[in-house]
């Protein structure tokens, strides 16, 4: 069975400072990729998704992703946080069964001003 | 627009008591259904999902079950709660076969057990 592994729970980072929050996963075949978020209170959100062409994604407020097939990883980042990118972020797998999704345990970004 | 809907939002129950959760999605039709616990530390593990009215697949064995009444009602249920079931349940609805379309997240629900 698939696994996605979220290497960092808890990040702490200063405004303007650079993101970077790895995602593996382990599966042989072809994937199809996502990134959550859960802002405090709030329900869980789509950031962006990968399921072929280019492997650089973009996705809502300045994120990004890049699909790295020979690592088996899809690291999110963004070059500058805000104070307002403080959430919980999950990374998601599916393997084209039934579009059932495999989750990271999630980091937890706090962003100080 | 789609839009789905959990409730209640929060819930207190008894060691012992039933248990229903329900989830409606509004605005698509046949969508795949699914529910999920999320536990601090655990990220999101997925309990059942169903691709069609009464069609139910069960991932990980467990006190709880669910059923799929109508096309857009998900429902979670249990006939005796135990502390264990204590967590934050969400519902979520995508559509189509692939794989690659998102999934849509509900508001959630938190349960405690005493």
């Amino acid at each position: 069975a698939q696994s996605v592994s979220q290497h960092n729970h808890h990040v702490i980072l200063s405004e303007a400072a650079s993101l970077e929050l790895g995602c593996n996963y382990s599966y042989g075949g072809t994937v199809n990729l996502f990134w959550y978020v859960q802002y405090p209170g709030q329900h869980l959100q789509l950031l962006l998704k990968y399921f072929s062409g280019d492997p650089l994604v973009k996705g809502i407020k300045g994120f990004e992703a890049e699909f790295i097939k020979s690592k088996f990883s899809f690291n999110l980042r963004k070059p500058s946080v805000q104070w307002s990118d403080t959430a919980e972020y999950f990374c998601a797998v599916n393997t084209g069964t039934a579009s059932k999704l495999t989750f990271g345990t999630g980091t937890r970004l706090q962003v100080t001003l | 627009s789609q839009t789905i809907h959990q409730w209640p939002a929060t819930l207190v129950q008894p060691v012992g008591s039933p248990l229903s959760l329900e989830c409606t999605v509004e605005g698509t039709s046949n969508p795949n259904l699914y529910w999920y616990r999320q536990a601090a530390g655990r990220g999101l593990q997925l309990l059942f999902y169903s691709v069609g009215i009464g069609q139910i697949s069960s991932e990980v064995p467990q006190n709880l079950s669910a059923s799929r009444p109508q096309d857009r009602q998900f429902i979670l249920s249990s006939k005796k709660l135990l502390l264990s079931d204590s967590g934050f349940y969400l519902c979520a609805w995508s559509i189509g076969t692939g794989g690659n379309q998102p999934q849509h997240f509900g508001d959630g629900t938190r349960l405690s057990i005493l």
